[in-house]
């Protein structure tokens, strides 16, 4: 089955700054990629998300890498504010909406 | 988006008794919907897929016998966590989708389990 690892764990940037985070999954048939914020103890919000078909995907200061061939895609957030401080999930899934997801990151924006 | 909500947001139960979580999505039809489990400062942990009229699908290593699901309409699914032990306690989230395939995945606003 699906296998997603995502780094860092914890991450820690001045407000103002970029944010990073990287996942990589397993099954090469998996073909939609979703990224949740989770604030503590509410439900994982949607912020981004790429299909197969799409290397790169923009939302303002969200944005989404993906390379296939790799097998990984990444969450960048610029010009990073207070409100960005959450815990961020990435997942996968082969089209039957069984996300399974990476362990997280905890994201704070330093002001 | 479409909404999708969870009852009891909260619940605490004693050790041996069962508890009943709904998970109903408001403004669509969902055959399926799907339930995870989350640990404090964990990920989500898919617990199993409830399938419309049909049994549920679960993952490997959830018990099927003490976590419940029934899917009897295209709107609600529910999670019945028996004999709960202090082990049980966690956070329950159910999800479903507009639509089948590649498509947002709306999540309850989950509930938060404490067997004492």
């Amino acid at each position: 089955g699906e296998n997603v690892e995502q780094h860092p764990s914890t991450l820690s940037v001045q407000e103002g700054d970029s944010a990073v985070i990287k996942c990589t999954y397993s099954d090469s048939a998996s073909n939609y990629f979703p990224w949740y914020k989770q604030e503590l103890g509410k439900r994982p919000q949607l912020i981004i998300d790429i299909r197969s078909n799409v290397g790169e995907k923009k939302d303002q200061r969200i944005a989404v890498t993906l390379n296939k061939t790799a097998k990984h895609f990444s969450l960048h957030i610029t010009e990073t504010q207070p409100e960005d401080s959450a815990v961020y999930f990435c997942a996968a899934t082969q089209g039957a909406q069984k996300l399974v997801f990476g362990q997280g990151t905890r994201l704070t924006i330093n002001p | 988006g479409a909404v999708v909500s969870q009852h009891p947001s909260w619940v605490i139960c004693k050790s041996g008794t069962s508890v009943k979580i709904e998970c109903r999505s408001l403004d669509f039809q969902a055959t399926t919907m799907f339930w995870y489990r989350q640990f404090p400062k964990q990920s989500l942990m898919l617990m199993a897929t409830s399938n419309e009229g049909s049994k549920a699908t679960y993952e490997q290593g959830v018990e099927k016998d003490k976590f419940l699901i029934n899917h009897a309409s295209l709107t609600l699914s529910t999670l019945t966590v028996t004999s709960a032990h202090p082990e049980d306690s966690s956070f329950y989230i159910c999800s479903a989708s507009r639509h089948s395939g590649n498509t947002e995945a709306f999540f309850g606003q989950g509930t938060r389990l404490t067997v004492v």
